[in-house]
């Protein structure tokens, strides 16, 4: 069972704004960065953002992160098909000495 | 450019033993933490714990403590994943991946293709 809950779907259609949230606690998310994967079906996750709101190179600006407190958030603007995938937060635990992920949220492209 | 090569998929019995590897190419093994994930069928990945190989200190998550045994071998940049007796419920996707581990930066950034491991009882 996860500790960093997320909500398991978002939709849009393609051009829209979508926001993810992912709640965790004062070991996690409150004293730690947070991170957010993207894993489209078949290969390993990808790090979309990394220190809350750092994107690699090669991520789109479409991508953006924010943490408040014990709470993340991944938003992606101008939807694209391409962006149907299931998406992860993550951080260390502090209390647990482990990086953990969240319960993960598929979004759906309509 | 930084390549993990992980070892092809496993059919086992349970209470059988297995290790799989995964082999780093492309940036320095040894100053590097390589971690590994379990992901089962349908669900999220879970980490399950990383080695530094440059002098093998070991990180376990609690759920994993116990359970499997992480190791590497710096002069073949190979890092390993061992089971002494498989469980059906260790059926999974295994990844391994380069994980930046610095206290105020923790994350994978690089991933190896996944070891499908399924166990049958």
């Amino acid at each position: 069972q996860s500790v960093l809950t997320q909500p398991p779907s978002a939709s849009g259609t393609p051009g829209q704004r979508v926001t993810i949230s992912c709640s965790g606690s004062s070991s996690n998310i409150g004293s730690n960065a947070a991170y957010w994967y993207q894993q489209l079906p078949g290969p390993a996750p990808k790090v979309l953002i990394y220190s809350n709101h750092k994107r690699p190179s090669g991520v789109p600006d479409r991508f953006s992160g924010s943490k408040s407190g014990t709470s993340a958030s991944l938003a992606i603007s101008g939807l694209q098909s391409e962006d149907e995938a299931d998406y992860y937060c993550a951080a260390w635990d502090d209390g647990l000495n482990a990086y953990v992920f969240g319960t993960g949220t598929k979004v759906t492209v309509l | 450019e930084v390549r993990l090569v992980q070892s092809g998929a496993e059919v086992k019995k349970a209470g059988e033993s297995l290790k799989i590897s995964c082999k780093g190419s492309g940036f320095s093994f040894t100053s590097s933490w390589i971690g590994w994930v379990r992901q089962k069928p349908g669900k999220g990945p879970e980490w399950v714990g990383i080695i530094y190989p440059g002098d093998s200190d070991t990180r376990y998550s609690p759920s994993f403590q116990g359970q499997v045994t992480i190791s590497a071998d710096m002069s073949i940049t190979t890092a390993y994943l061992q089971w002494s007796s498989l469980k059906a419920s260790d059926t999974a996707m295994y990844y391994c991946g380069r994980f930046q581990y610095s206290g105020y930066e923790d994350y994978f950034d690089y991933w190896g293709q996944g070891t499908l491991v399924t166990v049958s009882s």
